[in-house]
């Protein structure tokens, strides 16, 4: 079985400081690693993935997320945070069959001004 | 936003009645997905559906059932809803691009229910 963890419930950053939100992961296999940004009363929208090659993916709104095999982690990145980055991320793996995600619990991001 | 809409988008039922939620696309995906998401556990998968009439479970499909007729409709029903069925559902879609299967899902709106 697969699974994902978000260590932080809640990180707290200042506006053009760099955040990292950590995401670990546990699944047989090679992993499909991905990224989504939920905003209040939103659904999720899709930022990033990883599937294979560059172990440094870009994503939406200037995220990037960071594959690391041998410590099993997908941490998302950003060198200079913004106060409108402030929302709910999750971090999801996919599993075969049926291409079904895997979420962790979230991390809530608040940038202050 | 992938063309998914929802309905409803909010309800409040009371506990014992039957509750179908609607997801419906226009771009004819193959693959759809129904999530419930509730605090600190993410998004967790009920249903979902590789094709018309062809669907299996998730992990939490206990209480639930789908049905899907026609490939733009993803109906979810909860045959006699619980307060524990208090949560906001999300659909979902994968696209098939170029004949492969694309990995990341695409989200609808949600529909928050509350079982009273």
């Amino acid at each position: 079985a697969q699974s994902v963890a978000q260590p932080e419930d809640q990180v707290n950053v200042a506006e053009g400081n760099p955040l990292t939100v950590k995401c670990t992961y546990s699944v047989s296999g090679n992993p499909y690693l991905f990224w989504y940004v939920q905003y209040p009363n939103r659904g999720l929208q899709f930022l990033l993935k990883y599937i294979t090659g560059d172990n440094l993916v870009k994503g939406s709104y200037g995220f990037e997320a960071e594959f690391n095999k041998s410590q099993t982690s997908f941490h998302l990145k950003k060198p200079s945070a913004l106060v409108s980055d402030s929302a709910l991320y999750f971090c999801a793996v996919n599993a075969p069959p049926g291409n079904m995600l895997t979420f962790g619990g979230g991390t809530r991001l608040m940038v202050k001004p | 936003d992938a063309g998914i809409t929802q309905s409803p988008r909010h309800k409040v039922t009371e506990t014992g009645t039957p509750v179908t939620l609607r997801c419906h696309q226009t771009e004819n995906h193959r693959y759809m997905y129904w999530y419930r998401q509730d605090p600190g556990h993410g998004l967790r998968l009920i249903h979902y559906s590789y094709g018309v009439k062809d669907t299996d479970k998730g992990e939490v499909s206990d209480g639930y059932s789908v049905s899907r007729s026609k490939t733009e409709d993803f109906l979810l029903t909860l045959e006699s809803a619980t307060s524990s069925q208090t949560s906001v559902y999300f659909c979902a879609i994968s696209a098939v691009r170029q004949g492969a299967l694309s990995h990341e899902q695409f989200f609808g709106p949600g529909t928050r229910l509350t079982v009273l």
